[in-house]
């Protein structure tokens, strides 16, 4: 069955740069887009970025200048690169497939403190 | 960006009950293909969001018929009937159809 799960560092201090890895099962990256999303503790969701099935990336354009979206279809797994955090980048990061977003990994705990 | 106003904030509701949760958006969600990129989702307490309906009006796999959405344009309703402790949570609604990708800002439903 379709599975997503990502993986990371659960703390991150200011102006360093996150890794993120999500691996997923059950379907082919070159046949589905893989997305990036976010929430704050407490807060609503927030689109991160995408990198299609022909793995060119779309990204938010508030977050573009420090992200990078890439993957490895031998390994199926998809990485989130964001440098210069900040606090406010504390958040769950979500990925999930798909235009419609239909199935959704655990999510991880991100926390930017020092 | 296109913005998703999301309405109501807070809908208390009887089990057993009606609700409708509308979603307006600053421009049309009709795609230059023709589609309508409208999707409503649930998040539980601690959970990942859930797909319900997937451009404005099917059902996801496994989602009960007492969940249905409608509209058109730049106007989408949600509505749940006889309402289960299960439904309760926060109800997001996302537009895929403009870049970047944009969410509702959250319906939270809870027992009265």
């Amino acid at each position: 069955q379709v599975q997503l799960k990502e993986s990371g560092p659960g703390l991150v201090q200011p102006s360093q740069t996150l890794s993120l890895t999500c691996t997923v099962s059950g379907f082919s990256l070159t046949s589905n887009s893989v997305h990036w999303v976010r929430q704050p503790p407490g807060k609503g969701l927030e689109w991160v970025g995408a990198i299609w099935s022909g793995g060119s990336t779309d990204y938010n354009s508030a977050l573009k200048s420090r992200l990078s979206i890439s993957r490895d279809t031998s390994k199926s797994q998809v990485f989130l690169k964001m440098n210069s955090l900040q606090t406010e980048d504390t958040a769950i990061y979500f990925c999930t497939r798909r235009w419609e977003l239909d199935y959704w990994g655990q999510g991880v705990m991100v926390t930017v403190s020092s | 960006d296109v913005l998703m106003t999301q309405t109501p904030v807070s809908l208390p509701v009887s089990l057993g009950g009606q609700v409708s949760i509308s979603c307006r958006s600053s421009q049309s969600l009709v795609h230059s293909d023709g589609n309508t990129y409208l999707h409503w989702y649930l998040q539980k307490p601690g959970q990942s969001p859930q797909l319900l309906i997937y451009r404005v009006s099917n059902r996801f796999s496994g989602v009960p018929d007492r969940f249905s959405g409608s509209g058109s344009g730049t106007d989408f309703t949600l509505k749940i009937s006889r309402v289960e402790p299960e439904d309760l949570g926060v109800y997001y609604c996302l537009q895929s159809t403009h870049f970047p990708l944009t969410f509702g800002s959250g319906t939270k439903l809870e027992i009265k």
